[in-house]
């Protein structure tokens, strides 16, 4: 099975709405974290937001948040006034347990923002 | 300040020839990890490492190993380069405890002709 999924490979977006990039995640393990990552065109991994299984929480950071519902294990990332530089490839990512070695990615979602 | 370097950006080579990618970070932090991102941009990890751990994935191919110098300095190793290594290798950094937040490096571009 997979650890990560993220089954929209490409979605669209007007500048200035809202878009929620969806992710779900599986795991046994009580301990683990949630990542999202921004890959520009540049090619760059640039590190978003965090959300800790243990936080109750939903994280926000700016005008990302991620959208925890872990009955349901799914971690969506929301981005509010979407702006042409976020036009870019998402990665939702899990580390698994409580070292830095069981890490995953999932396949990605090609973010477009139309004018 | 580059928080996560790698050198070279871009490497071509021929197949069965031997290279390596350097990287390091000023970030302070104490594990650091490799990446391979194929051409459908899938990112798997190869190698986590700190002062006192190497894991290895599984799934990688002897031919690859991780060297590191330092704490600051993780190199890859590559020997009898083959046409399926070509790929974006990403170094990246974190903290041993906490979230494991991840710093990337800008990534390596290899392509085995």
């Amino acid at each position: 099975a997979q650890k990560i999924t993220q089954t929209q490979p490409g979605m669209f977006v007007q500048e200035k709405e809202a878009v929620t990039l969806d992710c779900t995640y599986d795991t046994s393990d009580q301990s683990y974290g949630l990542f999202w990552y921004k890959q520009p065109s540049s090619g760059e991994m640039i590190f978003l937001i965090y959300q800790g299984s243990y936080d109750e929480q939903n994280a926000t950071e700016g005008r990302y948040s991620l959208n925890f519902q872990k009955a349901r294990k799914s971690a969506n990332l929301v981005i509010s006034a979407s702006q042409l530089g976020d036009s870019a490839m998402y990665f939702c990512a899990m580390r698994e347990g409580e070292t830095g070695n069981q890490f995953y990615f999932g396949t990605g979602t090609s973010l477009t923002v139309i004018p | 300040d580059t928080a996560v370097s790698q050198t070279p950006k871009y490497l071509v080579t021929q197949m069965g020839n031997d290279k390596s990618i350097k990287c390091e970070q000023n970030l302070g932090h104490d594990t650091m990890y490799w990446y391979k991102q194929d051409s459908k941009k899938f990112l798997k990890i190869m190698f986590s490492y700190n002062n006192k751990e190497l894991i290895i994935n599984e799934t990688v191919p002897n031919r690859f190993s991780p060297k590191s110098p330092d704490k600051a300095h993780l190199n890859l190793h590559i020997n009898s380069l083959e046409l399926g290594d070509s790929a974006v290798y990403f170094c990246a950094s974190s903290h041993h405890g906490g979230t494991y937040e991840q710093y990337f490096g800008p990534g390596t571009r290899l392509t085995v002709t």
